[in-house]
């Protein structure tokens, strides 16, 4: 069965950097899209990144262009979100999730969540 | 930009149960619908706007295309607490409604 699990996350002071991890297994994993989404505290859900499941298509959220990178592995089944110069207002659960969609540029329905990474931006 | 209501509701177990998701610009049937129980990751119902995910109860249904869609359960039960969350990916970025907290009264 599909299994993403989140790490990485932790309490950083704003203006820092911070890499999360998603390990994927249970899937063709060069095969799909990867998504990164991150929900504050009390808060909905945001969407942040997405990646082609060749990693040739990366698009981001107007919020964090410039400052995250999203990026993966295939050799090690495992999605990563570099996340620099970080503000307070990056405080949240970090979720990654697998994409619906087989061997495509754009992106579908988010079919598989992981539990999540929480990050906390603070000094 | 995706405009969900009511934000909240409360509704007694058995009741019919019905969230609007609006989309700002034409969306297709590219809608999704999510539920998100307390402190757990959201769960994929409803893709496509109208498509049952596999093993999910029947009570839960979409409906809709272009920008006005809906989202409803036809008998509520005490294991439908959760929040729920319409998606569309047609245009970038994929945007999530801000949610809708089903509560039992």
């Amino acid at each position: 069965q599909v299994q993403l699990v989140e790490s990485g996350g932790g309490v950083v002071q704003p203006g820092r950097s911070l890499r999360l991890s998603c390990a994927a297994s249970g899937f063709t994993f060069g095969s799909y899209g990867m998504h990164w989404v991150r929900q504050a505290p009390g808060k909905g859900l945001e969407w942040v990144a997405f990646i082609s499941y060749d990693g040739s298509y990366k698009y981001y959220a107007d919020s964090v262009k410039g400052r995250f990178s999203i990026s993966r592995d295939k050799s090690k089944t495992t999605l990563y979100l570099q996340m620099d110069s970080l503000r307070a207002e990056d405080t949240a659960l970090y979720y990654c999730a697998k994409d619906r969609v087989y061997s495509s540029g754009w992106y579908g329905p988010l079919e598989h969540w992981g539990q999540g990474t929480l990050v906390t931006v603070s000094s | 930009q995706m405009t969900q209501s009511p934000s909240s509701l409360s509704a007694s177990v058995g009741d019919r149960v019905t969230i609007t998701c609006q989309a700002s610009l034409d969306i297709n049937n590219s809608l999704n619908w999510y539920q998100q129980k307390p402190g757990k990751a959201p769960k994929l119902l409803i893709y496509d706007a109208s498509k049952m995910e596999t093993g999910v109860p029947s009570r839960f249904s979409g409906s809709g295309s272009g920008t006005d869609f809906t989202f409803t359960i036809t008998s509520l039960q005490p294991e439908d607490i959760a929040t729920y969350y319409c998606q569309q990916f047609n245009n970038l970025p994929p945007t999530f409604g801000g949610g809708t907290n089903v509560e039992i009264k």
